[in-house]
């Protein structure tokens, strides 16, 4: 099973500042990364997938970058819609299709 | 547009069952890998069952092998899980997904989920 490590948990940031998320994996996934954000009451939303490729009608001020085991979503400059959780997920090597436990993008 | 519905959630007793269902919308079921993602009371997304396009293929997570089963009907555009042996800890929000045309592909769309509680 491919374990997924993100960090922070928690990421306490202003509007207008960059977010840099990483998600460790506990072998190579290849390309089959993916990021996805959920607010409180509402399903996930996927944002990039294959790495780095943003989903329909995600902003530019969403990319994903890394390969290997080591991959980073960025947020530009945070909206305030923005904060919110962020999962990255593995579809490499499965099953199990696994998650990593989260970050919580919270307002300073 | 794409829509999941899905329905079926409720209270059951430890060692019950229940049917979820899925009611997609908005593009061509049959050739879409499905899945079923669950969400335990403030925890994280946990992935629980997928099946190819034909049904021909399933995968469960260990934790609910044995106990449920996925399943579609692509005459009817229905997804299923049939939720058996039920425990405490399978309680959750149970999330309908579309997957891509591949077995790699990522999940793109989430219905906005059922609520499973098992309690005495």
């Amino acid at each position: 099973e491919i374990v997924l490590t993100q960090s922070p948990a928690t990421l306490s940031l202003s509007p207008g500042e960059r977010a840099t998320l990483s998600c460790r994996a506990s072998q190579s996934v290849s390309r089959y990364l993916v990021w996805y954000q959920q607010k409180p009451g509402q399903a996930p939303r996927l944002l990039i997938y294959d790495v780095s490729n943003r989903a329909t009608g995600i902003p530019a001020r969403f990319s994903g970058s890394g390969s290997g085991t080591d991959f980073t979503l960025t947020i530009s400059s945070l909206e305030p819609e923005d904060f919110a959780v962020y999962y990255c997920q593995q579809r490499s090597n499965w099953p199990p299709i696994t998650f990593g436990q989260g970050t919580r993008l919270e307002i300073k | 547009e794409v829509q999941l519905v899905e329905s079926g959630g409720g209270l059951v007793q430890p060692g019950g069952s229940l049917r979820l269902s899925c009611a997609p919308s908005g593009f061509t079921f049959s050739s879409y890998w499905m899945s079923w993602v669950r969400q335990a009371p403030g925890k994280g997304l946990e992935w629980v069952a997928t099946i190819k396009q034909d049904g021909s293929e399933r995968f469960y997570v260990d934790s609910v092998k044995g106990r449920f089963t996925i399943s579609r009907d692509n005459a009817k555009s229905s997804l299923y899980l049939q939720m058996n042996s039920l425990r405490a800890e399978d309680t959750a929000v149970y999330y309908c997904a579309r997957d891509g045309s591949r077995s790699n592909s990522p999940t793109d769309y989430w219905g906005q989920g059922t609520l499973v509680t098992v309690s005495s």
